[in-house]
């Protein structure tokens, strides 16, 4: 069956450091993959896609990888900020469709 | 714009109770989704709509009825709510063509079944 991974546990670092998030994926063959932020109490936010045929994307401090081969999305938020603290969903698109499927998302703690 | 709205914020209901959960989107876009979340479970897909008029069942649609009235919206009803059902029901919108696949939420709804 269709699964997706993304580390459970919470991802603690220090501001300043850059956090790396990571999502796999099995028996899927998505054309995109996207992540989102979820802060507490709110609704998710999307932060960025990635196709299939790109193999890094970036948007300010944020950098996604996405490697078909090993079937891994990395997420990496540089120079971290305490304001980054919040969870961050992967999502892939359901045989090639508008419909997602995500993950259970993994939480990001930045301390000072 | 508002976004993606949703009513009502909070919501307790006994078993057996009926409610509908109503979504809005003021972002001209032709997809629309229910999703429930549950702790250690992720977000899963309740129903879709890619159209108005038409409607599609997602992973976990047992238990629930969904009508996509217009454009803008997308309501969920509960006709016989179980405890199973206790919940953080989210809507979402999207554009659905291959040039825009990003999904907006709203706030969602916190549903608690006594």
């Amino acid at each position: 069956s269709q699964k997706i991974e993304q580390n459970s546990e919470a991802l603690n670092i220090q501001e300043g450091k850059t956090a790396t998030l990571t999502c796999n994926y099995t028996n899927y063959s998505p054309a995109y993959l996207q992540w989102y932020r979820q802060d507490p109490g709110r609704g998710p936010v999307f932060l960025l896609l990635i196709r299939e045929n790109e193999k890094e994307k970036r948007k300010e401090r944020l950098k996604v990888t996405f490697d078909t081969t090993l079937k891994q999305s990395l997420f990496h938020i540089t120079a971290s900020q305490p304001a980054d603290s919040a969870t961050y969903l992967c999502a892939l698109d359901a045989h090639n469709t508008d419909k997602l499927i995500f993950g259970t998302g993994t939480r990001l703690q930045v301390f000072p | 714009n508002a976004g993606v709205t949703q009513t009502p914020k909070f919501q307790v209901l006994k078993t057996g109770q009926s409610m509908t959960l109503q979504c809005a989107q003021d972002m001209n876009h032709n997809s629309m989704y229910w999703y429930r979340q549950d702790p250690g479970m992720g977000l899963r897909l309740i129903y879709y709509s890619a159209s108005e008029g038409t409607t599609d069942k997602g992973e976990v649609p047992n238990g629930y009825n969904v009508s996509r009235l217009n454009k803008r919206e997308f309501s969920l009803r509960l006709e016989s709510a179980a405890p199973s059902q206790t919940s953080v029901y989210f809507c979402a919108s999207g554009g659905g063509d291959s040039s825009s696949y990003e999904q907006y939420f709203g706030p969602g709804t916190r549903l608690t079944v006594t």
